[in-house]
């Protein structure tokens, strides 16, 4: 069965340091998401992206954020200058339409360290 | 705004009890629902989702959860529990408009099976 593959998944970074979360969704999806979870909380939305184009970001989703999809098959999230409290574990998702009754597919996540 | 609640964040069962894992949602509008499980160290795997097709959706691993409108209610049942669904579950609900949804999780619950 298609999955989704996230890489790394860990990564230990330095506060301020620049990071890459990558993500490689299922081939014939076109609505990819972030999602993060931080220790013992819910999971929260970050972005929603379709057609090269952000469709929805959430107030975490600030300018440190980006997204990008720079060839057919990697998705990634990048965060300019960690912040501690970016420490979480970082899901990304894709689903076939970005209809509501469409199923997310998750990635196993990377566990993202900000020292 | 559309919500879920899941009551409590912790269920034991004993192996081969019923499991119930309780999720309630908040929403003006005919929601679609979904069950997500969390295994160690894993990403989210969807058990089931309700799309107003059926009251009663039949997920993986035998589970099942039904959707109440009276109650707004939506949990998730399995009539006899087993060593391996032993993770943290998570109801979620399809937020948004058009072609442009996201998901909004409950804070999960740990399900825990005891030989």
């Amino acid at each position: 069965e298609p999955e989704v593959t996230q890489t790394p998944s860990h990564q230990v970074t330095q506060m301020g340091q620049e990071v890459i979360l990558r993500c490689v969704p299922i081939s014939n999806h076109l609505y990819f998401y972030w999602y993060r979870q931080i220790l013992g909380q819910k999971v929260e939305f970050l972005v929603s992206f379709y057609n090269n184009e952000i469709s929805e970001k959430s107030e975490i989703f600030d300018d440190q954020f980006s997204v990008e999809r720079p060839d057919g098959s990697n998705f990634t999230l990048k965060i300019r200058s960690t912040k501690l409290e970016d420490s979480a574990m970082y899901f990304c998702a894709s689903s076939q339409t970005g209809g509501a009754h469409q199923p997310q597919h998750f990635g196993d996540g990377t566990r993202l360290s900000i020292l | 705004a559309q919500s879920v609640t899941q009551l409590g964040s912790h269920v034991s069962v004993s192996e081969g009890a019923l499991v119930l894992l309780r999720c309630n949602y908040s929403s003006s509008v005919p929601p679609y629902l979904f069950w997500y499980v969390q295994y160690p160290n894993q990403g989210l795997q969807l058990l089931l989702k309700y799309t107003s097709a059926a009251t009663l959706v039949k997920g993986i691993n035998g589970f099942e959860a039904e959707f109440k409108k009276s109650e707004t209610s939506f949990h998730l049942t399995k009539p006899s529990a087993h060593m391996s669904d032993a993770a943290e579950y998570f109801c979620a609900v399809s937020v948004g408009g058009g072609s442009n949804y996201k998901l909004t999780f409950g804070k999960g619950t740990l399900l825990t099976v005891n030989p």
